[in-house]
């Protein structure tokens, strides 16, 4: 089935420690996107990426990092620079060009203890 | 960059009430599109419009786009509890890069 997966969908890290999200899509999508949502809010962008080994700053980059080696793949990096990160991420990914409909995971619940 | 926003930010509602929320821009876009979130899940794609004026259905919710390319309206007919959840606009930024603004949703609670 043609979709966007996130993985995993829970998980709790120690403060300090650096953790990994995955994203993998298999849509054929140029564009791929972070999102953060904080309870009762909407969607902050994090980065985006429009071509393989190329991506943008979102709105509230700081504190993250990702990569896009591959086409089908875009992991974010939640580092201990960031101050507060416990949040539900969310993976996007769409065609570039008029339309642009993105398509979102399932999302990932991070909680640091 | 553009933004977009949406009122109200939430509603309560009874069971079989006709639901209509909206989404704003001093900008225009050309698409607008319709999401609905269940708690603890990805947003969904309910609806995308296209052109202005164009009125689009799918099954008891209605979207509309409007006529200056600044606003959008969703509405959902006797609403039914899985209607729950956050309703989110959208929409293609025009310039600079491609990425996709959102409003800030709306929460719909429906009491049985």
């Amino acid at each position: 089935d043609g979709g966007i997966t996130q993985s995993p969908k829970y998980l709790f890290r120690k403060e300090g420690q650096n953790v990994t999200l995955s994203c993998e899509q298999n849509l054929n999508h140029d564009a791929m996107y972070w999102y953060r949502q904080d309870p009762g809010q909407g969607l902050r962008l994090i980065y985006y990426s429009q071509i393989v080994n190329d991506f943008q700053k979102g709105d509230i980059a700081e504190g993250y990092s990702v990569s896009r080696e591959k086409k089908e793949s875009f992991p974010l990096t939640v580092t201990s620079a960031q101050k507060n990160p416990t949040a539900f991420y969310l993976c996007a990914s769409s065609i570039l060009g008029p339309g642009g409909e993105a398509f979102f995971g399932q999302g990932t619940r991070l909680t640091v203890v | 960059g553009q933004q977009l926003n949406q009122s109200p930010q939430s509603m309560f509602i009874q069971e079989g009430e006709d639901v209509s929320m909206n989404c704003t821009s001093s900008s225009i876009f050309n698409t607008w599109l319709w999401y609905k979130q269940d708690p603890g899940e990805g947003p969904v794609l309910l609806i995308a419009l296209y052109k202005a004026g164009e009125l689009t259905s799918n099954g008891r919710l209605t979207a509309q786009f409007g006529i200056t390319r600044k606003d959008s309206f969703l509405n959902i007919s006797a609403s039914i509890p899985s209607d729950v959840g956050i309703y989110f606009c959208a929409g293609p930024q025009i310039q600079g890069a491609q990425k996709l603004v959102f409003g800030q949703g709306t929460r719909l609670t429906i009491n049985p």
